[in-house]
């Protein structure tokens, strides 16, 4: 029972690049959340999904979109990396009462 | 839209004080969680709290959610090493809300 993996750990990319971040759960959860995190700002939501097939906006979806095309997976995508858009960001897997959070990838945009 | 404000944003104590960290939301929450970050980690789930006025303990920490549920605090009785990190408080606006609103974390360091 590996709970919430992301890939990859670490990635660095140029400005305009595009990069898709994995998000990975085997605990069976309907909903699966991508956030950000930034110094001082706390977690930031950008897209969620409650299910297989069905993706909706955080506050923070622009320049971002989302596929949950298995239940067990919700892929993130950068279409055309900004420098602002360097941080950390976090998977989690859950329900209302409990979430369950990735170890996170650390993304740099030069 | 619903925002969650947590204070102080940082705190640091010598081991064996108390701390408390507070969180205030500016609409009613159906519950609160918290979360506990240690440094480079990620959150962890520590505990949810639903009804109005309700306490919960688990070992140094004591939990509570306002009468109004607009409010909720966190206190840790006498600060171990191993209590450092970053606490984040966070709700569900209304009933049948899908988004949970974390608050912007209180870090907490602590000289041994």
């Amino acid at each position: 029972n590996a709970g919430v993996t992301q890939t990859p750990k670490f990635r660095v990319l140029k400005t305009g690049q595009s990069m898709t971040l994995l998000c990975a759960q085997d605990m069976n959860h309907e909903y699966m959340y991508w956030y950000r995190q930034d110094p001082g700002m706390g977690l930031r939501l950008i897209h969620y999904s409650v299910g297989e097939g069905t993706t909706a906006k955080g506050e923070v979806p622009d320049g971002y979109n989302v596929s949950r095309l298995k239940k067990q997976n919700f892929l993130l995508g950068l279409e055309s990396a900004a420098p602002s858009q360097t941080s950390v960001y976090f998977c989690a897997s859950g329900d209302r009462d409990e979430q369950y959070f990735g170890p996170g990838t650390r993304l740099t945009v030069t | 839209g619903q925002q969650v404000m947590q204070i102080p944003q940082y705190q640091h104590v010598q081991e064996g004080e108390d701390f408390t960290t507070y969180c205030n939301s500016s609409t009613t929450l159906s519950n609160i969680q918290w979360y506990k970050q240690r440094p480079g980690g990620h959150p962890v789930f520590l505990i949810q709290l639903v009804k109005s006025g309700e306490v919960k303990k688990q070992k140094r920490l004591t939990f509570q959610f306002g009468e109004a549920k607009k409010n909720s605090s966190l206190h840790i009785t006498a600060t171990q090493t191993t209590d450092v990190g970053t606490y984040f408080c966070a709700g569900y606006g209304i009933q049948g809300a899908q988004k949970l609103v974390f608050g912007q974390g209180t870090r907490l360091t602590i000289n041994p």
